[in-house]
């Protein structure tokens, strides 16, 4: 079955340090969503990619879409104590599923 | 105004018990979602209606049973409650066929079995 997985699971940086989460599905998808989910939260949509090779910042946070449309990015340069949380990406294959996510911790 | 609402917020009950959690959405979309996510953050999908329609039953067992009365309301029922159902269980709501497909989530029901 479609699998979407991303790597690291964990990942602690120093305040100021960038971060880089991967997203990779085992079928082609249609379209990549990332998703943040704040410590005693719950998800919260960011942003939807949907061609190709696309790439689209938000601040600091820098999403893309592979030009396979199996895999995926959210880069996020100098990382603040606010960008802690875990983030997911979730795509639709032949069914629409979350990634495995990478929970953030950063250290001030 | 919330979006995605569910109730009861915490629920801690004893292995065997029957108990259900309650969802609704305002935001008029067609379909509604049950996560389940456990101690690792992963986010499992367990049920989907479309228009009050099952449209995704993943292997989940018939232990769990959704009812969606209407499109803005799905409820999660569970009989005899095990350990290994404590997780949080999230609420999602989206509109299908936008090419968004976007996902409204409510803000989790944190079940505890002992």
């Amino acid at each position: 079955g479609q699998q979407v997985m991303q790597i690291p699971q964990y990942q602690h940086v120093q305040e100021g340090e960038d971060f880089t989460t991967y997203c990779n599905s085992s079928t082609t998808l249609s379209n990549i969503q990332w998703y943040k989910q704040r410590p005693g939260g719950h998800p919260v949509f960011l942003i939807q990619l949907v061609k190709s090779g696309e790439v689209k910042k938000q601040k600091r946070l820098t999403f893309q879409f592979g030009e396979a449309k199996k895999n995926s990015s959210l880069h996020i340069t100098a990382t603040q104590t606010t960008d802690v949380g875990t983030y997911f990406c979730a795509g639709r294959g032949n069914q629409f599923y979350f990634g495995t996510g990478t929970s953030l911790t950063v250290i001030p | 105004d919330t979006a995605v609402s569910q109730t009861p917020k915490y629920l801690v009950t004893q292995m065997g018990n029957d108990k259900s959690i309650k969802c609704e959405q305002n935001l008029g979309h067609d379909t509604m979602y049950w996560y389940k996510q456990d101690s690792k953050k992963f986010l499992k999908i367990m049920f989907s209606y479309n228009n009050k329609e099952l449209i995704i039953n993943e292997t989940v067992p018939n232990r769990f049973s959704p009812k969606s009365p209407d499109k803005a309301h799905l409820n999660l029922h569970i009989n005899s409650l095990e350990l290994g159902d404590s997780a949080v269980y999230f609420c999602a709501s989206s509109q299908l066929g936008m090419g968004k497909e976007t996902q409204y989530f409510g803000p989790g029901t944190r079940l505890l079995v002992l």
